[in-house]
C-alpha cells in the first residue's frame, strides 16, 4: 500500500516571498501520478499542479512548481511570489497507474495529512 | 467552479438515519469518485464508478453504497449512520476511465447527531 507523508502541519509566508511545502512517499511502484490540491476555507479542493513520474521534468505551472526525486521518494511544492489567496491547506496525493479496473487502487487518490499554509500580508 | 454539483450542502441527521448524497460530474466526464474527509482519517477514498460500472472499491464500509446511473450521476448511500459518520464527502470525476485528472465537487457536510 502507498503512503504519502506530509511533515509539516503548518507554514506561513510573507506576501511576495517563496515557500516550500514538502512531501515524501512510499510506493513499490515505478509508474504513477503525483498531484498537489488546495483547499481553501471553502473546503473546494482544487488541483494546483500535477507530475507524472515517467517525466523527468519538473512540473510548472505559473507561479507552482515541484521539485521531483523519485530515487527519494520526495516531491515537494514551491510557491514563488506568494499571494493573500494561496493562504489554505495544501494536500499532496499518488495515484498508482493501474490499467486494470477492478483493482482496489483504480483511480484511487492517496492523500497526505495535509499542511495549513497562512500567507500573511 | 470545478462543474462538478453535489447536492446536498449541508445535512444534519440523527444516529441509527440513513441519507443519501448526491453528485452530478462535468459535462462529459464518465468517471466519478468518493471520497471522505474526517478529522481523524483524513481524506479517503471511498469508491469509483465508471460509466455505470463500479471500478475499484477502498475504505468504504458495509454500511455505506453507492451506484452510478444511465445520466451518469452518483448517488452514495449511507445507512445505519453513527456518530464517527461526521465528515465531508467529496464526489470528483473525470473524463478517462484511467485518470489522470480528478475535478472534486464541492463537497456535502454530513453532521450526525
Amino acid at each position: 500500500a502507498q503512503t504519502v507523508t506530509q511533515s509539516q502541519p503548518e507554514m506561513s509566508v510573507q506576501e511576495a516571498e517563496t515557500v516550500t511545502l514538502s512531501c515524501t512517499y512510499d510506493t513499490s511502484e515505478s509508474n504513477y501520478y503525483l498531484f498537489w490540491y488546495k483547499q481553501p476555507p471553502s473546503r473546494q479542493m482544487i488541483l494546483v499542479i500535477r507530475q507524472e513520474a515517467y517525466k523527468q521534468q519538473n512540473a510548472t505551472e505559473n507561479r507552482f512548481s515541484v521539485n521531483f526525486q523519485k530515487a527519494a521518494k520526495s516531491f515537494s511544492l514551491k510557491i514563488s511570489d506568494s499571494q493573500l489567496g494561496d493562504t489554505a491547506m495544501y494536500f499532496c496525493a499518488f495515484m498508482k497507474r493501474d490499467v486494470n479496473a477492478g483493482g482496489t487502487s483504480y483511480g484511487k487518490l492517496t492523500f497526505g495529512q495535509g499542511t495549513i499554509l497562512t500567507v500573511h500580508p | 467552479d470545478s462543474g462538478v454539483t453535489q447536492t446536498p450542502k449541508h445535512l444534519i441527521t440523527a444516529t441509527g438515519q440513513r441519507v443519501t448524497l448526491r453528485c452530478s460530474p462535468r459535462s462529459g466526464d464518465l468517471s466519478v469518485y468518493w471520497y471522505q474527509q474526517s478529522l481523524d482519517q483524513g481524506l479517503q477514498f471511498l469508491i469509483h464508478y465508471y460509466n455505470g460500472e463500479e471500478r475499484a472499491k477502498g475504505n468504504i464500509l458495509e454500511r455505506f453504497s453507492a451506484q452510478q446511473f444511465p445520466d451518469l450521476h452518483s448517488e452514495l448511500n449511507l445507512s445505519s449512520l453513527e456518530l464517527g459518520d461526521s465528515a465531508l464527502y467529496f464526489c470528483a470525476s473525470s473524463v478517462a476511465d484511467l485518470p489522470t485528472e480528478q475535478y472534486f465537487g464541492p463537497g456535502t457536510r454530513l453532521t450526525v447527531t
